[in-house]
């Protein structure tokens, strides 16, 4: 099973509008990482966020990490057509494996 | 540049003939791994390597086989290929392999490979 899973599953937006998606995930991690997919093509990672850190900015990426819940959130500020891709998060699984979540999909609409 | 370089990056083949799909980095990564990803179903881990001839099983490994004879080079080997394994193939890797005392590294991956097997 997926240690990560992103909610909501899609989201569909106007441009210039901030898009915000959740992650969730079941053990005690050291760090989270968010990668973005473009339509059929490899992941690219975004940011990293260790375990101690609870908010990092990444230009219009905004990541934030809740250990106690167990969750962290991506925010999107002022997006862009480009901006539309599936986005997903990623958390160590086990003693030497990273797992993604099902991921999450983000249409910007110009 | 950098980077993970799969081939094919589309195939179209048959029932029960065997296929390769190459992956090799040119970073000196330790760790790499095969994922699958499939509508709904997200990322799922095939198989990874934590470094030459250190290979294990992720968590669809059925129906495939990996080798890592060279640190740089990890394929994957369809030998009797179904249609349940169409899907789209990613390789990817990282200078490190994930554990529990540094967590888990950034993955470099390929440009993906779109399998259909009729």
């Amino acid at each position: 099973s997926q240690q990560g899973e992103e909610d909501p599953q899609a989201l569909s937006i106007q441009e210039g509008e901030n898009a915000t998606m959740n992650c969730s995930y079941k053990t005690s991690i050291n760090n989270l990482q968010w990668y973005r997919q473009n339509s059929g093509r490899g992941l690219v990672h975004l940011i990293l966020i260790r375990s101690n850190e609870r908010e990092k900015h990444s230009g219009r990426l905004r990541v934030t990490l809740d250990t106690s819940k167990k969750s962290s959130s991506l925010l999107i500020t002022a997006s862009r057509a480009a901006d539309t891709a599936s986005y997903f998060c990623a958390t160590l699984y086990g003693n030497n494996r990273l797992a993604f979540g099902k991921g999450n999909q983000v249409v910007v609409i110009p | 540049e950098a980077q993970v370089t799969q081939n094919p990056r589309y195939l179209i083949t048959v029932t029960g003939k065997k296929l390769t799909v190459t992956c090799s980095q040119n970073m000196n990564h330790e760790y790499m791994s095969w994922y699958r990803q499939d509508p709904g179903l997200g990322l799922r881990q095939i198989y990874y390597s934590m470094n030459v001839e250190v290979t294990d099983k992720g968590d669809v490994p059925e129906g495939y086989k990996v080798s890592r004879k060279e640190k740089r080079n990890f394929p994957l080997i369809l030998e009797s290929p179904s249609p349940n394994q169409t899907s789209l193939y990613f390789c990817a890797s990282t200078k490190r392999p994930p554990g529990p005392k540094t967590g888990a590294n950034v993955l470099t991956f390929g440009a993906g490979s779109r399998l259909t097997v009729l």
